[in-house]
C-alpha cells in the first residue's frame, strides 16, 4: 500500500520557538493532505487540509497564523508551528489522499511535540 | 458537519473471546464508513471500509463490520481476537462528497494472553 511519512518523529523545543514538522507521500502523488492532533486517549481532530499549490483550508478553531501549512509540492506538505507554547505539546498526524480511491486517506506515523 | 460515537472507551478481553465495538454517527445524507486501528507505537491503518453496496463488510485480520443505515451504525466484529489484536480502534466517517473525515473517540482494546 502507499506509504506516508513523517519528520521529525519526536521533537522537543523551547516555547516561543518555531518548529516545522514535514509528511511525504513517497511512492504516489497527493494532491490534498490532512493535518491531524491527536491529544492523550483522544480522538484525532483534524486542523487542516493542504492543497497542492494552493492555501490551506483550516478548521474552526485553528490559528491558520500559528499552525502554517505549505503544501508545495505533491508529495510534500509541511506544517510549521510558530511561537511554540507548552499548550501546543501534542501528537501530530499528517495523511494524504489516495489519488485512485479518492476518499481513502493513507497516514504517517506521527510527530511527537513536546514544548518546554 | 458528521459527528461520531464510540461507545467503549476501553475493552479487555481474553484471547479467543469474541469482540463487537459500537460506532454510530450522526449525519443525515449518503456516507463512507471506515475503521482503522492503531497498533501501540505505529501508525493508523485501514481496518476495512464501506461505500455501498454488501452492508456487511469483511477486512483485514478476520475483521468485519455491519452498516445498519436504519440505525446510523458501522460496528466492527471479530469473532476471535488474539494477543496482537492488542491496539486503539477508531471509527471514522466521511460525506459521501467530502474527504474530510470524523473520527469517533477511539477504543482501546487490551487482549489478554
Amino acid at each position: 500500500g502507499a506509504v506516508v511519512s513523517q519528520h521529525p518523529s519526536r521533537v522537543i523545543c523551547k516555547s516561543g520557538t518555531s518548529v516545522k514538522i514535514e509528511c511525504r507521500s513517497l511512492d504516489f502523488q497527493a494532491t490534498t493532505m490532512f493535518w491531524y492532533r491527536q491529544f492523550p486517549k483522544k480522538s484525532l481532530m483534524l486542523m487542516a487540509t493542504s492543497n497542492e499549490g494552493s492555501k490551506a483550508t483550516y478548521e474552526q478553531g485553528v490559528e491558520k497564523d500559528k499552525f502554517l501549512i505549505n503544501h508545495a509540492s505533491l508529495t510534500l506538505s509541511t506544517l510549521t508551528v510558530t511561537s511554540a507554547h507548552p499548550e501546543d505539546s501534542s501528537f501530530y498526524i499528517c495523511s494524504a489522499r489516495d489519488p485512485v480511491i479518492a476518499y481513502e486517506q493513507y497516514f504517517g506515523p506521527g510527530t511527537r511535540l513536546t514544548v518546554t | 458537519a458528521q459527528s461520531v460515537s464510540q461507545h467503549n472507551h476501553h475493552v479487555i478481553l481474553s484471547e479467543a473471546a469474541s469482540l463487537e465495538l459500537g460506532c454510530n454517527y450522526s449525519y443525515g445524507g449518503t456516507v463512507n464508513l471506515f475503521w482503522y486501528v492503531q497498533y501501540p507505537g505505529q501508525h493508523l491503518q485501514l481496518l476495512l471500509k464501506y461505500f455501498s453496496g454488501d452492508p456487511l463488510v469483511k477486512g483485514i485480520k478476520g475483521f468485519e463490520a455491519e452498516f445498519i443505515k436504519s440505525k446510523f451504525s458501522f460496528n466492527l466484529r471479530k469473532p476471535s481476537v488474539q494477543w496482537s489484536d492488542t491496539a486503539e480502534y477508531f471509527c471514522a466517517v466521511n460525506a459521501w462528497n467530502d474527504y474530510k473525515l470524523s473520527f469517533g473517540a477511539g477504543t482501546t482494546v487490551t487482549v489478554r494472553a
